[in-house]
């Protein structure tokens, strides 16, 4: 299986800021990364698909980039709507995995 | 507007059989572009993938789970189900349906609202 790792695991950060969270896969999984939103008590969002794709209706302030092992989402100016848990998965080979999350919450 | 909605029962006894539906509404379930996903999260934890399967009955299991777990599709009724079979507590979580789109590069792009499942006797 291709073990995904984000980091950190969790992180305080104000309105406005700039943030970004890493996923690193075990082994090369191309451009095969998504990102998911989730808020607690509610279903995973998708956010971003093949690393860099926005998925329709978010936000553009929303930002995937990486290949290979290393990914980056970056959030341009954090909006109260945005803190919530964060997961990768890679869709590059079954089964498909999930990074353990990172937290977002505010400072 | 696409919708996948979960039901099934909220507690289930140790050694018995976890059953779930999904009944998609806004989609056909027979559509070539996509699978149809179980996902897991246990308490506190974070996603787990259990299966996808196709219209067609093709199925693709996690390893960790294969020897358990059966997935099927009814067109007919354009919905899909998860049987996992000896639970144990350990199979206690919160189980999504998701729309498995092949073409958008493997991702789970609409999803069930989720259901708790207990494993207690």
């Amino acid at each position: 299986d291709i073990q995904m790792t984000q980091s950190p695991s969790s992180l305080s950060a104000s309105l406005g800021d700039r943030v970004t969270i890493t996923c690193r896969a075990s082994q090369s999984i191309s451009s095969y990364l998504n990102w998911y939103q989730q808020k607690p008590g509610k279903a995973p969002k998708l956010l971003i698909y093949v690393a860099s794709i926005l998925q329709s209706g978010v936000p553009s302030r929303f930002t995937g980039s990486g290949s290979g092992t290393d990914f980056t989402l970056t959030i341009s100016s954090l909006q109260p709507e945005d803190f919530a848990t964060y997961y990768c998965q890679q869709s590059y080979s079954s089964p498909y995995t999930f990074g353990q999350g990172t937290k977002l919450e505010i400072k | 507007q696409l919708q996948l909605q979960e039901s099934g029962p909220g507690l289930v006894k140790p050694s018995e059989t976890l059953s779930l539906t999904c009944i998609v509404s806004g989609d056909s379930i027979s559509s070539s572009s996509n699978y149809w996903g179980w996902i897991r999260q246990p308490p506190g934890k974070g996603l787990e993938w259990i299966g996808s399967a196709y219209y067609s009955g093709s199925t693709d299991y996690n390893p960790s789970l294969k020897s358990r777990v059966t997935i099927s599709v009814d067109t007919s009724k354009n919905q899909f189900s998860l049987k996992l079979s000896s639970v144990t507590a350990a199979d206690t979580a919160v189980y999504y349906c998701a729309r498995h789109s092949i073409f958008g590069g493997n991702n789970f792009d609409y999803w069930g609202q989720g259901t708790q499942v207990t494993v207690s006797s």
